[in-house]
């Protein structure tokens, strides 16, 4: 069984900084392509970044409002991908799903992570 | 940049009834790169279709989805009860980078 589990979040002030992670269970973990989608409250659904499998160069992409403050990152020996955001705002505020990328011919995320929410405010 | 704009924003339907959601992108795209999600409140998205057309593990035959170029379709074909949701479209391009619509709230008459 696919699981996927987000931790990490809680409140920040702006400017702050906070890592999450997401631990990663049932699929090849080393192969997949891994991302990171937020929605803020009450809000559609955001992609913000991803990065590839080490077969990919562990390539990473983000979109551009966070490009430069947010930092995705992988660790395959413990199948978790890590997302560090710095410089955080209040529009950050958010919950933050990681999923996976189903396959390199389709390109949809399949499963997700249940999310972890961050709120940015003084 | 794509966009991807969904419609209607909001239906009001009962269940039994019938419904087909749209997702229109400005550009044309690979109907392979389409898919379509379920978000119920407090839960993650969860993949219904991928490749516009091809149904994810366990999801039930009365979803189905269409569409090329630059017109997509949901179709839901009797609502059930836990139909109820929001739907999102998704589309994967180059960059890479993916982009979602705003969602379509498919809610109880």
């Amino acid at each position: 069984e696919v699981q996927m589990v987000e931790s990490g979040g809680g409140l920040v002030k702006p400017g702050g900084s906070l890592r999450l992670s997401c631990a990663a269970s049932g699929f090849n973990f080393n192969a997949a392509w891994m991302t990171w989608v937020r929605q803020a409250p009450g809000k559609g659904l955001e992609w913000i970044g991803l990065i590839k499998s080490k077969g990919g160069g562990e390539t990473t992409d983000y979109t551009a409002p966070v490009n430069g403050r947010f930092t995705i990152s992988r660790d395959d020996s413990k199948n978790t991908v890590y997302l560090q955001m710095n410089s955080l705002k209040s529009e950050d505020t958010a919950v933050y799903y990681c999923a996976k990328v189903r396959s390199m011919s389709c390109y949809s995320l399949d499963y997700w992570g249940q999310g972890t929410l961050v709120t940015v405010s003084s | 940049e794509i966009v991807l704009t969904q419609s209607p924003g909001t239906v009001s339907l009962s269940p039994g009834e019938g419904a087909t959601l749209s997702c229109r992108t400005s550009q044309s795209v690979s109907s392979a790169y389409l898919a379509w999600y379920q978000q119920k409140p407090g839960q993650a998205p969860r993949l219904l279709i991928y490749g516009s057309s091809s149904r994810a593990t366990g999801i039930p035959d009365r979803f189905s989805g269409s569409g090329s170029g630059t017109d997509f379709s949901l179709t839901i074909s009797r609502l059930e009860p836990e139909d109820f949701a929001v739907y999102y479209c998704l589309q994967y391009h180059s960059s890479p980078s993916w982009t979602f619509g705003q969602g379509t709230k498919v809610e109880i008459k």
